[in-house]
């Protein structure tokens, strides 16, 4: 079964200092893996996603993954945090292709607060 | 309105009260579908629509009752819930029923809904 961990369930930094949140990962075959951000009261936010090719994706608000495939992780990082940057950050894997149809299993989320 | 949005943003009930929740996505998708969100548990898939058909059901409990009347409107009945089905719940769309392999899913603010 396809699964993901998130293995924080809080990561505390200052801003301007780089961050990381962890992701690993669990599949049969190549993974599709997506993170996205969920503001309070808002819905779930696409960030970014890696299907094949560079190891390292970017995406929205500066925020870049890096696949590992070795290591079945995908950790989210930016190199200089904003306070804007705190909010609760689900990865998410893909799953379901023999069903005809696709979805994503997501992770238990991880907040990510940014002091000033 | 643009992207999804969802409606009431708040609900309170009673566990003998008949209710529902209502999404609609002005992104011209074809596929949509609802998640329970609780606290530090990741998102629950319940249902998954494409082009008005369901073709998933998480194994809900038959208080929960979708409805799918076009491709841009999704319901969600709620009928003798119980305290533990409290929870953010989100609906979410998608180009086509294959989210998670070429697009991803665009999610709505969320019904925050608590049963007394």
């Amino acid at each position: 079964a396809q699964s993901v961990a998130q293995p924080e369930d809080q990561v505390n930094v200052a801003e301007g200092n780089p961050l990381t949140v962890k992701c690993t990962y669990s599949v049969s075959g190549n993974p599709y893996l997506f993170w996205y951000v969920q503001y309070p009261n808002r819905g779930l936010q696409f960030l970014l996603k890696y299907i094949t090719g560079d190891n390292l994706v970017k995406g929205s608000y500066g925020f870049e993954a890096e696949f590992n495939k070795s290591q079945t992780s995908f950790h989210l990082k930016k190199p200089s945090a904003l306070v804007s940057d705190s909010a609760l950050y689900f990865c998410a894997v893909s799953f379901g292709w023999a069903e005809g149809y696709s979805t994503l299993t997501f992770g238990k989320g991880t907040m990510l607060l940014v002091s000033p | 309105e643009t992207g999804v949005t969802q409606t009431p943003r708040h609900l309170v009930m009673g566990m003998t009260n008949k209710k529902s929740l209502k999404c609609e996505q002005h992104l011209g998708h074809n596929a949509m579908y609802w998640y329970k969100q609780s606290a530090k548990k990741p998102l629950e898939l319940m249902f998954v629509y494409s082009l008005e058909e369901r073709v998933e059901n998480n194994s809900v409990p038959s208080r929960f009752s979708p409805e799918c009347p076009n491709s841009s409107h999704l319901f969600l009945h709620l009928h003798t819930l119980q305290p533990e089905d409290s929870a953010l719940y989100l609906c979410a769309s998608s180009q086509d029923k294959m989210a998670g392999y070429y697009n991803e899913q665009f999610f709505g603010p969320g019904t925050r809904l608590t049963v007394l």
